[in-house]
């Protein structure tokens, strides 16, 4: 079974650009979450889609967007990028509901660079 | 609210070494958690979990025990290898979404 995956892999951008980022969860996983990897803060959540609906989101501001299709592949939009937007963005798939460990599953990520 | 302490690194150990990575979490009930692992340049990878109080997660030699008692989830590994190097992961289980910890750097060296 493949797993999660996620283009581009490798990304600069200049500041003030914007940037969409993607993902393909496991086949049959229907929820999608999307993390931010940096030196200084770590991991943390950005949020989370079951079904094409966003469940639940992080502490981050509204220029990070995002949307899950039908076929359960997200997409991550930030808008006027910034410096600090430099990171590792993750991408986690799960099957979903609320049953269960919370299995989820990650991609490579997407290094973005933001010069 | 849901949080995960976890042991500064990096950590440097010869081979063959014993392991252990401290882990202990703050939350509401008794949540999953877990142990991830991330290789140089690579995603992260689960290692190893636990459901319930008293479970014991095991993988690849790694073990870590559910103890609600003093709210831990260490990682242990009797012998490590060269392989072994990483960066290590505690998490929990939130509402929604995974609590990670700061991750803790493993060197192996020969």
């Amino acid at each position: 079974k493949a797993g999660v995956t996620q283009t581009p892999r490798y990304l600069i951008k200049t500041r003030g650009q914007q940037v969409t980022l993607s993902c393909s969860p496991i086949s049959g996983h229907r929820s999608v979450s999307w993390y931010q990897q940096t030196p200084g803060q770590g991991l943390q959540f950005l949020f989370e889609y079951f079904s094409e609906t966003q469940r639940n989101k992080g502490n981050f501001p509204g220029r990070f967007s995002g949307r899950q299709f039908s076929n359960s592949r997200s997409e991550m939009n930030v808008s006027t990028l910034e410096l600090g937007d430099s990171a590792l963005y993750l991408c986690a798939s799960r099957k979903g509901g609320d049953a269960g460990s919370y299995e989820q599953y990650f991609g490579p990520g997407t290094r973005l660079t933001v010069t | 609210g849901d949080s995960v302490t976890q042991m500064e690194g990096p950590v440097t150990l010869s081979e063959e070494a014993f392991l252990t990575i401290n882990c202990t979490y703050t939350a509401t009930g008794y949540p999953s958690l877990f142990w991830y692992v991330q290789y140089p340049g690579e995603g992260l990878q689960l290692l190893l979990k636990a459901t319930k109080a008293d479970d014991k997660g095991s993988n690849k030699g790694f073990e870590a025990t559910y103890r609600k008692e003093t709210t831990s989830f260490h990682l242990e590994k009797g012998s490590v290898q060269v392989s072994d190097s990483a960066v290590y992961f505690c998490a929990l289980r939130g509402a929604n979404n995974l609590f990670f910890g700061t991750g803790t750097r493993l060197t192996v060296i020969p």
